[in-house]
């Protein structure tokens, strides 16, 4: 079983609705939690971090963590064409190495 | 404002040919992390460096070997290609204080033919 799941996908929305992203983890260990966008032949970039259960907002994201149940999310308010990506979760114990879901490739139809 | 680094951007190589992935980062960075993404699949942890001098193991290490002499640089060797290495290979780094998250160049695509 992999440590780390990840709804699958692929999504399909329509600009303007509510999004949500969902990863469930199985090692305890994990402290740090973040959520990567990455465009079509490009390299993830960060787009949440967090540290310990709770939410996080920024702009029309919000990562929220539930370290008892192991299960984190991140929504995105009035999604936007724009926000067509994969979504990857990423998890780690301790810096320089993370571990990854397998993503979630999201699609914002105008 | 270059960030992580990664050349060449696009390499095919033959079965048994070796070659070296270069990764270089400006940012004083002590900790970098080379991972490989196939399709469909999140990036899986090849090797990684918490600074110079300094390697281990990630989830897939075999066929790979890396270095690192410097705090900038962190070259990733395909000793003899195998057409499983056929992926693209990201390299990441991150500040040692804090523990912050990593920062990705924008990945090699490698095909072994």
């Amino acid at each position: 079983q992999k440590e780390v799941e990840q709804d699958p996908g692929p999504l399909s929305v329509p600009e303007g609705a509510i999004v949500s992203l969902n990863c469930t983890y199985s090692n305890s260990a994990f402290q740090y939690f973040m959520w990567y966008r990455q465009y079509s032949r490009k390299g993830p970039e960060l787009l949440m971090y967090t540290y310990s259960s709770g939410n996080k907002e920024d702009g029309r994201f919000t990562a929220q963590v539930d370290k008892s149940s192991k299960y984190i999310s991140l929504f995105i308010r009035d999604s936007q064409p724009s926000d067509s990506a994969t979504y990857l979760c990423a998890m780690s114990a301790n810096a320089g190495k993370s571990t990854f879901g397998d993503g979630t490739t999201l699609t914002v139809k105008p | 404002n270059a960030g992580v680094t990664q050349t060449p951007k696009f390499q095919v190589l033959k079965t048994g040919q070796s070659m070296t992935l270069q990764c270089a980062q400006d940012m004083n960075h002590e900790y970098m992390s080379w991972y490989r993404q196939d399709p469909g699949m999140g990036l899986r942890l090849i090797h990684y460096s918490v600074g110079a001098g300094i390697t281990d193991q990630g989830e897939v290490p075999n066929g790979y070997n890396v270095s690192r002499s410097t705090t900038e640089d962190f070259p990733l060797r395909l000793l003899s290609a195998a057409p499983s290495q056929t992926s693209v290979y990201f390299c990441a780094s991150s500040s040692g204080t804090g523990n912050q998250p990593q920062h990705f160049g924008d990945g090699t695509r490698l095909s072994i033919l």
